[in-house]
């Protein structure tokens, strides 16, 4: 299990807002390393959505927001779509384990 | 445009050794790190190492040193991932990604799309 734990799932009507939470410690988060976000839809390769905490690669939409807070970040996705079913994942750095690591995953359906 | 092209699905047997690949093309392939990524069946992302084309400097996450080894050739762009001796378990879809940012704030902004492998008897 890694240390980084997300809910299994959330979900959301169209046009809605939710938000996918990542909850780390004092190794991680907490030690100040910054959390990077990934969209995965199966059968697919992943793709970076948020890196250095805020930042969001040319071509993702601003529906996307991110917020940190001492032991934990959060992805928000507001005006949902059909097109953000996918499964997202936290990533930072723990030093205890030293080892970079992934968040547990969570699975966003569209109702 | 920056891609990783891994090769293709591969169905073996326990015990089997195995090799795959990742190459690079559109950007400096030595220069830029290189990780691995396993997603077990109905799994999530694991962190398995990275390598430094370059030089093939190695950080290994401690979950997989010993159990795969990484390498690369800068000269024709590829990474490699190989198993010795395969086991049931190791049935994974296994990525490739190029790694951005400082140590310790490594992310992948490109990855590959995926080998699938599977060790059955």
């Amino acid at each position: 299990q890694s240390v980084l734990t997300q809910p299994p799932s959330v979900s959301g009507a169209p046009g809605q807002r939710v938000t996918i939470s990542c909850t780390g410690s004092s190794s991680n988060i907490g030690a100040g390393y910054d959390v990077h976000w990934y969209q995965h839809l199966p059968g697919t390769a992943p793709k970076l959505l948020i890196y250095d905490n805020t930042n969001r690669p040319s071509g993702v939409p601003d529906r996307f927001s991110v917020s940190k807070s001492a032991t934990s970040a959060s992805l928000a996705i507001s005006g949902l779509q059909a097109e953000d079913e996918a499964d997202y994942y936290c990533q930072s750095y723990d030093r205890s384990l030293s080892n970079y690591v992934f968040g547990t995953g969570t699975k966003v359906t569209v109702l | 445009e920056v891609q990783l092209v891994q090769s293709g699905a591969e169905v073996k047997k326990p015990g089997e050794s195995l090799k795959i690949s990742c190459k690079g093309s559109g950007y400096s392939f030595a220069t830029y790190w290189i990780g691995w990524v396993r997603q077990m069946p109905g799994k999530g992302l694991e962190w398995m190492g990275i390598i430094y084309p370059d030089d093939s400097d190695t950080i290994y996450s401690p979950s997989f040193q010993g159990q795969v080894t990484i390498s690369a050739d800068k000269s024709i762009t590829t990474a490699y991932l190989q198993w010795s001796s395969l086991k049931a378990s190791d049935t994974a879809i296994y990525f490739c990604a190029r790694l951005r940012g400082a140590r310790y704030y490594y992310y992948m902004d490109v990855w590959g799309k995926g080998t699938t492998v599977t060790v059955s008897s």
